[in-house]
């Protein structure tokens, strides 16, 4: 199975700033990796697929990029409706793996 | 506009079963792939099973197959899941899921999620 691993576990951030998100893969996931946003009550949102290919309606702000075992998102500038959960998750092996998730708060 | 809504969950004892269901509209079900995904109470989100868009290949991940069913039928729009010897460790909210594009691997992101159905186990 492919081990999922984000870091950091939780990012507190000011509106405004940017934010690094990182998930790193136990194998290969070529560029078969997506990024998702969760909030309280909610059910996932798609944000990222391919690696870097913003989903339909996924803002400008959103951006993504990596291969093989080393990904990052990166929100531009932090709005007050992106703090939440932001899960990666790869599709390239079987069985289909997300990472534990970063928790993104206001700072 | 795109709707998944799972219904079926509920309490349930330990090696019982239970059916979910996810009736889908606002896109042609039949040329798409379908999960589910399962989130227990304050975790992460864990795949558990897919279909192909014809029904005749499903894939399940460890933890449930020998155990879960996945199946749907495109003439009623309808995704299930059979869900048979339970336990504690199954508890969580079901989601189905759509997958993103028609081909693969995309078939395996999903753009599309349902809100979800809560399957508790317990006596």
């Amino acid at each position: 199975e492919t081990v999922m691993t984000q870091s950091p576990a939780t990012l507190s951030v000011s509106p405004g700033e940017r934010a690094t998100l990182s998930c790193r893969a136990s194998q290969s996931v070529s560029s078969n990796l997506a990024w998702y946003q969760q909030k309280p009550g909610q059910a996932p949102r798609l944000l990222i697929y391919g690696a870097s290919t913003r989903a339909t309606g996924i803002p400008a702000r959103f951006s993504a990029s990596g291969s093989a075992t080393e990904f990052t998102l990166t929100i531009s500038s932090l709005q007050s409706e992106d703090f939440a959960v932001y899960y990666c998750q790869q599709y390239n092996n079987w069985p289909v793996t997300f990472g534990q998730g970063t928790r993104l708060e206001i700072k | 506009e795109v709707q998944l809504l799972e219904s079926g969950g509920g309490l349930v004892q330990p090696g019982g079963s239970l059916r979910l269901s996810c009736a889908a509209s606002g896109f042609t079900f039949s040329n798409y792939a379908m999960s589910w995904v399962r989130q227990a109470p304050g975790k992460g989100l864990e795949w558990i099973s897919i279909i192909s868009r014809d029904g005749r290949t499903p894939y399940y991940a460890d933890s449930v197959r020998g155990r879960f069913t996945i199946s749907r039928d495109n003439s009623k729009n309808t995704l299930f899941l059979q869900l048979n010897t339970l336990s504690a460790e199954d508890t969580a909210i079901y989601f189905c899921a759509k997958g993103n594009l028609v081909e693969i691997p995309n078939t395996r992101n999903f753009d599309y999620w349902g809100q979800g159905t809560l399957v508790t186990v317990s006596s």
